[in-house]
């Protein structure tokens, strides 16, 4: 049970190129969550999908995209990378035995020049 | 809407004080209210949680009670150890809604030998 895995775990962009953050969950859960975290600013939501087939915007969506692939899966898009996306990326997954818990993957650290 | 403000950091303590660190919420309805720990490198951990009021938490010698009364939920440990040095993050999640997470800015803890 690997729990809650992201994909890479670092990353060099230049401004205006495109990548995909991925994760994954193996605890069934139905709500899946990204957020970024930046220094003296907690975690703030980017996007989520609260079951499999939803998605819908949190705190700071500018400049993202997310697919739910299917269950398990929960990837995050930039399409043109700017330095103000230079932060750590969280994917959480809720739900099972303990609805009102999250769960957080190790995270993925990018750079934007 | 919901918040959370947690005190600044960092704080530092020799091995084997006491800690505490405050934190307070504001919400419209009955949140439920965690603290996560973040290690160096790694991602939030779930530390404890109180999903009702007067309901106390605890986990490795770490405990906050939820107090409705003055909406607090103030993280305290009676002897840190080094290997507590870590970001501690307050944080509320509103059970009426999809399980939206309010953290907060999170509080580095060093502790000294």
């Amino acid at each position: 049970n690997a729990g809650v895995t992201q994909t890479p775990k670092f990353q060099v962009l230049k401004t205006g190129q495109s990548m995909t953050l991925q994760c994954a969950q193996d605890m069934n859960h139905n709500s899946m969550y990204w957020y970024r975290q930046d220094p003296g600013m907690g975690l703030r939501l980017i996007y989520y999908s609260a079951s499999e087939g939803t998605t819908d915007k949190g705190e700071v969506p500018n400049g993202y995209n997310v697919s739910r692939l299917n269950k398990r899966e929960f990837s995050l898009r930039l399409e043109s990378a700017a330095p103000s996306q230079t932060s750590v990326y969280f994917c959480a997954s809720r739900g099972g035995a303990h609805q009102e818990t999250q769960y957080f993957g190790p995270g993925t650290r990018l750079l934007v020049l | 809407g919901d918040s959370v403000t947690q005190m600044e950091g960092p704080v530092t303590l020799s091995e084997e004080a006491f800690l505490t660190i405050n934190c307070t919420y504001t919400a419209t309805g009955y949140p439920s209210l965690f603290w996560y720990v973040q290690y160096p490198g790694e991602g939030l951990q779930l530390l404890l949680k109180a999903t009702k009021a007067d309901d106390k938490g605890s986990n490795k010698g770490f405990e906050a009670t939820y107090r409705k009364e003055t909406t607090s939920f103030h993280l305290e440990k009676g002897s840190v150890q080094v290997s507590d040095s870590a970001v501690y993050f307050c944080a509320l999640s509103d059970q009426g809604s999809w399980g939206k997470f309010q953290f907060g800015a999170g509080t580095q803890v060093v502790v000294t030998p």
